[in-house]
């Protein structure tokens, strides 16, 4: 079955300490995106990548890192450096890379910080 | 700036029909999202509306007034596992993806 997986599902971490959020999707799709999802917002965009090898910064990028050098795979890690990581994260994929169609997400990871 | 504006809660009885209405003011306007998401799970996809009009898929209707900058979802015979968060996201001029904070819609039996 074609989607897309993320992991790990919960991740805890110490202050300090940089995580890496896996995301892959076997649905052929070039554009993909990490969201992050917090209590009584939409969801807010914090890297996308559109082709391979190739990235772009959402609206709150800081902190955060990505790379995208398989098409299948779009790594998010969270650094030392964001404020405030406790949050859900979403990966999503979609075969549309103008935000016209439908993005497809994983499961979510959550990241909590001790 | 850009804002979508939603209803935080609702609250609807099993059987019964609910509305959840969505209006943006984005600059701009290439498409309207409704997405479903229960509790602690990934969004799933419901309807994409770029005319005017009603768009039916079986127990759920998207309807969008470009004029007006509003939505509605409407959801026909309510089950319970209809509780979940509905996410209203919107298309504007840049294609950037804009999204409102969802209406979290509980179904009492």
């Amino acid at each position: 079955d074609g989607g897309i997986t993320q992991s790990p599902k919960y991740l805890f971490r110490k202050e300090g300490q940089n995580v890496t959020l896996s995301c892959e999707q076997n649905l052929n799709h070039d554009a993909m995106y990490w969201y992050r999802q917090d209590p009584g917002q939409g969801l807010r965009l914090i890297y996308y990548s559109q082709i391979v090898n190739d990235f772009q910064k959402g609206d709150i990028a800081e902190g955060y890192s990505v790379s995208r050098e398989k098409k299948e795979s779009f790594p998010l890690t969270v650094t030392s450096a964001q404020k405030n990581p406790t949050a859900f994260y979403l990966c999503a994929s979609s075969n549309s890379g103008d935000n016209t169609g439908e993005l497809f997400f994983g499961e979510g990871s959550r990241l909590t910080v001790l | 700036g850009q804002n979508i504006d939603q209803p935080t809660e609702m609250t609807a009885t099993e059987g019964a029909i609910v509305q959840i209405n969505c209006t943006y003011q984005t600059s701009g306007f290439n498409g309207l999202f409704w997405y479903q998401q229960h509790a602690g799970e990934a969004p799933t996809f419901l309807s994409y509306n770029v005319l005017d009009g009603l768009e039916e898929k079986g127990r759920f209707s998207s309807f969008l007034s470009r004029s007006k900058g509003y939505s509605y979802l409407l959801l026909k015979e309510l089950q319970m596992k209809d509780s979940a968060s509905y996410l209203c996201a919107v298309v504007d001029s840049n294609y950037q993806l804009i999204w409102g904070a969802g209406t979290k819609l509980i179904i009492k039996p």
